[in-house]
């Protein structure tokens, strides 16, 4: 049972565009919601993570937002750049000490130039 | 700089032998650590969580005797591939919560070549 659903698999943006990538979730226990970038042979880096308290949260060009009742959440990159291109992963998890984060499988974003 | 510090980055071993990845928290302490491993283009698969001076906690399918994990200090955890074989060969990446911060960190991977 896949606890985290995420989509598209793959997304071509081109420069200055908008880049979404969705994902959905099944246990309402989970109360934490981070989004992580991977670039190759790299460990993934924290992006943003939102918890349920709120329904949008602003980091730069990097906004996640978040639908409780619809269990799910999104992250937006505005003008997205080349740069960008990498591995996005949403994940989640309960908001407890010892509790892993659950990833979804990944959205791999190529920015054109 | 990096939080979680995950040594070596690769090794490159013969069938049978052992290889440890070390898996270190710089900035803060941490009794719980997560080891996923990762193929090429898929996700992150939680094999374990690390408890500091426990047992640690396997998932299901994950050969308890084939991965050892010791978490003997609140800044370190290991992972021992045990009798290594080419299907082990994989990228192994840990993770810490920094338990203040609420957040988790990864290291930068371990790239396992077994021959």
């Amino acid at each position: 049972q896949q606890q985290v659903k995420q989509s598209p698999q793959s997304l071509i943006v081109q420069k200055g565009g908008i880049s979404i990538i969705n994902c959905a979730y099944e246990n309402t226990a989970f109360d934490y919601f981070p989004w992580y970038q991977q670039f190759p042979g790299k460990g993934p880096a924290l992006l943003i993570a939102i918890r349920p308290d709120v329904s949008e949260k602003k980091e730069g060009r990097f906004t996640i937002s978040f639908n409780k009742s619809a269990k799910q959440f999104s992250l937006h990159i505005m003008d997205s750049q080349p740069g960008d291109s990498a591995t996005y992963f949403c994940a989640a998890s309960k908001n407890q000490a010892g509790t892993a984060l659950i990833f979804g499988k990944g959205t791999t974003l190529s920015v054109s130039s | 700089g990096a939080v979680v510090s995950q040594h070596p980055s690769r090794v490159i071993c013969k069938s049978g032998t052992s290889v440890k990845i070390e898996c270190r928290s710089l900035d803060f302490q941490a009794t719980t650590m997560f080891w996923y491993r990762q193929f090429p283009k898929q996700s992150l698969m939680l094999m374990a969580t690390s408890n500091e001076g426990s047992k640690a906690t396997y998932e299901q399918g994950v050969e308890k005797d084939k991965f050892l994990i010791n978490h003997a200090s609140l800044t370190l955890s290991t992972l021992t591939v045990t009798s290594a074989h080419p299907e082990d060969s994989s990228f192994y990446i840990c993770s810490a919560r920094d338990p203040q911060a609420n957040i988790q960190y990864f290291g930068a991977g371990t790239r396992l070549s077994v021959l």
